[in-house]
């Protein structure tokens, strides 16, 4: 069954500008990933954060998580053309440690 | 000295016949994986396996079999291909289990005619 929803579903913005998207999950966790995808690539690992952590930094990305509230968020800071990609949350839930989880993605453009 | 590679990237057959894509990973890790995503994006697991031994199986089809020879290689061999398989296919590794972070290959699109 699916775990993570992100919102939104597409997100277009001016370079320069933050890029803020959501994402939320039903059950217990043990961690919770972010992945990018690049059109017709792969997915690559983006920053992981515990369960037991609030809020990660990564370069120009910020990642915070609401065990409270089942809730994750990912800030990209001052975007460029080449952030744009789909944006991915998965989660592992608690008791299973080898399956991640997917949610069904944000679409970012970032303009020129 | 590509990390985790595929084979092959696009693979284009008819209904009813039988295919295997080939997934190799050069990063020493134990667990692989196999993953589905579907024309809208929903991308969800199929396999897992750790040093050579099945640990997930998500209730997919047994026309699906896949085989890992050793921990550096995870195939996966599907039979009587339908047209509701046409997916890209993407091998994953990790290090361990306990929700490491996992390392994608570029993907198989597979179409069923």
């Amino acid at each position: 069954s699916q775990q993570g929803e992100e919102d939104p579903q597409a997100l277009s913005i001016q370079e320069g500008e933050n890029a803020t998207m959501n994402c939320s999950y039903k059950t217990s966790i043990n961690n919770l990933q972010w992945y990018r995808q690049n059109s017709g690539r792969g997915l690559v690992h983006l920053i992981l954060i515990r369960s037991n952590e609030r809020e990660k930094h990564s370069g120009r990305l910020r990642v915070t998580l609401d065990t409270s509230k089942k809730s994750s968020s990912l800030l990209i800071t001052a975007s460029r053309a080449a952030d744009t990609a789909s944006y991915f949350c998965a989660t592992v839930e608690k008791g299973s440690n080898y399956k991640l989880t997917f949610g069904k993605g944000t679409l970012l453009t970032v303009n020129p | 000295d590509t990390a985790v590679s595929q084979t092959p990237k696009y693979l284009v057959t008819q209904m009813g016949n039988d295919k295997s894509i080939k997934c190799e990973q050069n990063l020493g890790h134990d667990t692989m994986y196999w993953y589905k995503q579907d024309s809208k994006k929903f991308l969800k697991i199929m396999f897992s396996y750790n040093n050579k031994e099945l640990i997930i199986n998500e209730t997919v089809p047994n026309r699906f079999s896949p085989k890992s020879p050793d921990k550096a290689h995870l195939n996966l061999h599907i039979n009587s291909l339908e047209l509701g398989d046409s997916a890209v296919y993407f091998c994953a590794s990790s290090l361990a289990g306990g929700g490491d972070t996992q390392y994608f290959g570029p993907g198989t699109r597979l179409t069923v005619l």
